[in-house]
C-alpha cells in the first residue's frame, strides 16, 4: 500500500510564473490536508479537502492560491503569479476520514518549491 | 500566538545519552496530542498519539507523556542514535480535528 505520494519532489519558478504541486492521497483516503512549511518554522495548515468539495480553507492566503480534489485524479495545489514568499515546502497528508478519534493524518514526502 | 510552543529549538546530544523534549499547549478543547518526526527533506512520521486520558505512550526508545492539567507534554529519547537526527513535531488536535503545529525541536545525535 503505497503512502502519500506527491510530485515533484522539487520545483523551481521564476516569479510570475505558475506552480502545480500535486498530491495523490493513500488508497482508501478521502481525505486530503495541504500545509505550508516556511524555514525555520512548524507546519501551517492551509486548507482542507473531501473529494470535490473544500471543507476548510481558513489557511490558504485569499489571493493566488487555490485547490482541489477532483472526483478522478490527485489533489492539486496551484500558486498563481508565484513570489519569493511563496518559497517553502508544501506538505501533504491524507485520511481516511475526518471527525474519528483519533484522527490519523499521513504525511507525504513533500514539494519543494524555490521562487527565482 | 502559536498555541503550541515547543522548547528547546535545537539540542546536540552524543550518540548513546538520553534527552527530553518539552511541549506546551493552550489549544482548546482538546482531543489529542500527537508527536511527529521528520527527518530531513521528508514529510512528518508519526511516532505517538495520546489523549485526554492518557498520560504516558512508548514506541520503542521513544516516550511521551501527557499531562492535561497543566497542558504539558515531554519526548524522551532513550539511548540515542544517529538515526535520531531529525525534527520533532509536536502536535495538538482539537475536538474539530483542526491540528496545531509546534515549530519543531531540531535534535542532532553526534557520534
Amino acid at each position: 500500500n503505497a503512502g502519500v505520494m506527491q510530485n515533484p519532489r522539487h520545483l523551481v519558478r521564476r516569479r510570475g510564473q505558475e506552480a502545480r504541486l500535486r498530491c495523490s492521497p493513500m488508497k482508501g483516503h478521502s481525505h486530503v490536508y495541504w500545509y505550508r512549511q516556511l524555514p525555520e518554522e512548524g507546519l501551517k495548515f492551509m486548507v482542507y479537502l473531501q473529494k470535490e468539495n473544500i471543507i476548510d480553507e481558513s489557511g490558504m492566503p485569499k489571493e493566488r492560491f487555490s485547490a482541489e480534489f477532483p472526483k478522478e485524479g490527485p489533489s492539486i495545489l496551484r500558486i498563481q503569479q508565484v513570489v519569493r514568499g511563496d518559497s517553502a515546502a508544501y506538505f501533504c497528508a491524507s485520511s481516511p476520514e475526518q471527525g474519528s478519534v483519533p484522527d490519523t493524518q499521513y504525511f507525504g514526502p513533500g514539494t519543494r518549491l524555490t521562487v527565482l | 500566538k502559536n498555541q503550541v510552543e515547543q522548547s528547546p529549538q535545537s539540542l546536540i546530544i552524543l550518540e548513546g545519552k538520553n534527552c527530553t523534549l518539552q511541549c506546551n499547549y493552550t489549544v482548546s478543547p482538546f482531543s489529542n496530542l500527537r508527536w511527529y518526526k521528520q527527518d530531513t527533506g521528508r514529510g512528518p512520521v508519526s511516532l505517538t498519539i495520546m489523549t485526554f486520558s492518557e498520560n504516558t505512550k512508548s514506541n520503542g526508545r521513544y516516550t511521551a507523556t501527557l499531562d492535561a492539567d497543566t497542558k504539558q507534554s515531554s519526548l524522551h529519547i532513550t539511548a540515542s542514535q544517529l538515526s535520531d537526527s531529525a525534527s520533532y513535531i509536536c502536535v495538538v488536535t482539537d475536538s474539530w480535528g483542526k491540528l496545531q503545529f509546534g515549530a519543531g525541536t531540531q535534535v542532532v545525535v553526534t557520534p
